[in-house]
């Protein structure tokens, strides 16, 4: 496995501010994902973070509203711009490890976002 | 597309009792199956995994076989804890692309 580190762990914003949130692993990994947990419900994911390239989102994520970043191996940064409360939820990120099953993902500890 | 199906929480057993919960999915070609466990206040965790038909994924004394006639992935666990408290959720994986596929989470409750 690997060790995923989230920052912040948790934080409340006003609305229309934006909030970045990072993803450090220990490891090199193949995969980074970044996924949502609106209180209540069940993961949905936000997009596949890219190294060195734009990120792939899913139907209904856009990079204007949720940038990423992936500068390296082992690094990524979610941004979650202009924020309502609708976006209040827990933001995970994920990641493959390098030489492992491709199909496996280990989670970070995720960051609690309110949104007042 | 993709879906995976959970029985609907919340699951309230006594300690030491069996526990049974049960999952299906849908999906095209043969997908890797998956146990996520959230206990309370953080991240998760992956419990176990199975990645073709008659596998039987095992950690912690749970067990979920891949059954790829009934298209299930049961998850079962022979005497619960009160420490299995925590939110399960069943996921899999269509090996057409990496994302993961979740259902909606099953909460049990285990009392002393």
């Amino acid at each position: 496995s690997a060790v995923i580190s989230q920052k912040p762990s948790r934080d409340i914003c006003q609305r229309g501010t934006s909030l970045t949130i990072q993803c450090q692993v220990d490891s090199q990994v193949t995969m980074m994902f970044w996924y949502r947990q609106q209180p209540g419900q069940s993961l949905t994911l936000i997009a596949t973070a890219n190294q060195g390239s734009e990120a792939t989102y899913e139907s209904g994520f856009v990079i204007d509203k949720f940038p990423i970043s992936r500068p390296n191996l082992t690094f990524s940064t979610l941004t979650v711009s202009n924020m309502s409360p609708e976006d209040s939820s827990i933001y995970l990120c994920s990641v493959a490890l390098v030489g492992a099953s491709t199909d496996t993902q280990y989670f970070g500890p995720g960051t609690r976002l309110t949104v007042l | 597309g993709d879906s995976v199906t959970q029985m609907e929480g919340p699951v309230t057993l006594s300690e030491e009792a069996f526990l049974t919960i049960n999952c299906t999915y849908t999906a095209t070609g043969y997908p890797s199956l998956f146990w996520y466990v959230q206990y309370p206040g953080e991240g998760l965790q992956l419990l176990l995994k199975a990645t073709k038909a008659d596998d039987k994924g095992s950690n912690k004394g749970f067990e979920a076989t891949y059954r790829k006639e009934t298209t299930s992935f049961h998850l079962e666990k022979g005497s619960v804890q009160v420490s299995d408290s925590a939110v399960y959720f069943c996921a899999l994986n269509s090996n057409s692309g990496y994302a993961l596929n979740f259902g909606k989470g099953t909460s049990l409750l285990v009392t002393p």
